[in-house]
């Protein structure tokens, strides 16, 4: 059974700071993971996804980088702003075409 | 492109009353539909995943005469809460995907929060 853990599970940085989350899956047979932002009490924004075959993805100060055979992805984003404060969730489409998501990393970006 | 909706956004109840909320896919046809619930700082759990015209597929542990899921048409899937209870409030969040949006994607709706007085 597919586990996806992410590491920290909180952090707080002040603004400009870069950063990076992490993410490692123990299946490494996925089809492709999502990075998605969650703000308290809303839905999820999908902010990149990355198939089984590419090892970056890129949007804005966002970058998803990807490491199947290590089972790891890490989330780097430049230049925090108080606006990114949310909570960070990665998920991988594994053999089923199903989602399984981690616990997610509650980012906080003080001003 | 690959809007889902959900309705409502929230409701309350009280205990023992049912609950239909409803996903749509607003432009494409979602050939499946997921439901996921969303416990207070917890990660999304998959309750259960549904193809048009078929029985829904219930994850271990998730009772399906409780949480009764129709997907009747390529663009509509109901969950309905059947004699809801304090333990079943929770944010509950419906994902869809279809054959002409990748099928591997999925694309996830608002969320619904229901709290069960």
């Amino acid at each position: 059974k597919q586990e996806v853990t992410q590491i920290p599970a909180a952090l707080s940085v002040p603004e400009g700071e870069n950063l990076v989350l992490n993410c490692s899956f123990t299946d490494s047979a996925i089809y492709n993971l999502q990075w998605f932002r969650q703000d308290p009490g809303k839905g999820l924004t999908s902010l990149l996804l990355i198939q089984s075959s590419q090892r970056e993805q890129t949007s804005g100060r966002l970058n998803a980088s990807l490491d199947k055979s290590s089972g790891r992805s890490t989330l780097y984003i430049a230049a925090s702003q108080p606006g990114d404060s949310a909570t960070y969730l990665c998920a991988v489409t594994g053999s089923a075409r199903q989602l399984t998501f981690g616990s997610g990393t509650q980012l906080t970006v003080l001003p | 492109g690959a809007v889902v909706s959900q309705h409502p956004s929230w409701v309350i109840c009280k205990s023992g009353t049912s609950v239909k909320i409803e996903c749509r896919s607003l432009d494409f046809q979602a050939t499946t539909m997921f439901w996921y619930r969303q416990f207070p700082k917890q990660s999304l759990m998959l309750m259960a995943t549904s193809n048009e015209g078929s029985k829904a597929t219930y994850e271990q542990g998730v009772e399906k005469d409780k949480f009764l899921i129709n997907h009747a048409s390529l663009t509509l899937s109901t969950l309905t809460v059947t004699s809801a209870h304090p333990e079943d409030s929770s944010f509950y969040i419906c994902s869809a995907r279809g054959l002409d949006r990748g099928y591997n994607e999925q694309f996830f709706g608002p969320g619904t929060r229901l709290t069960v007085l």
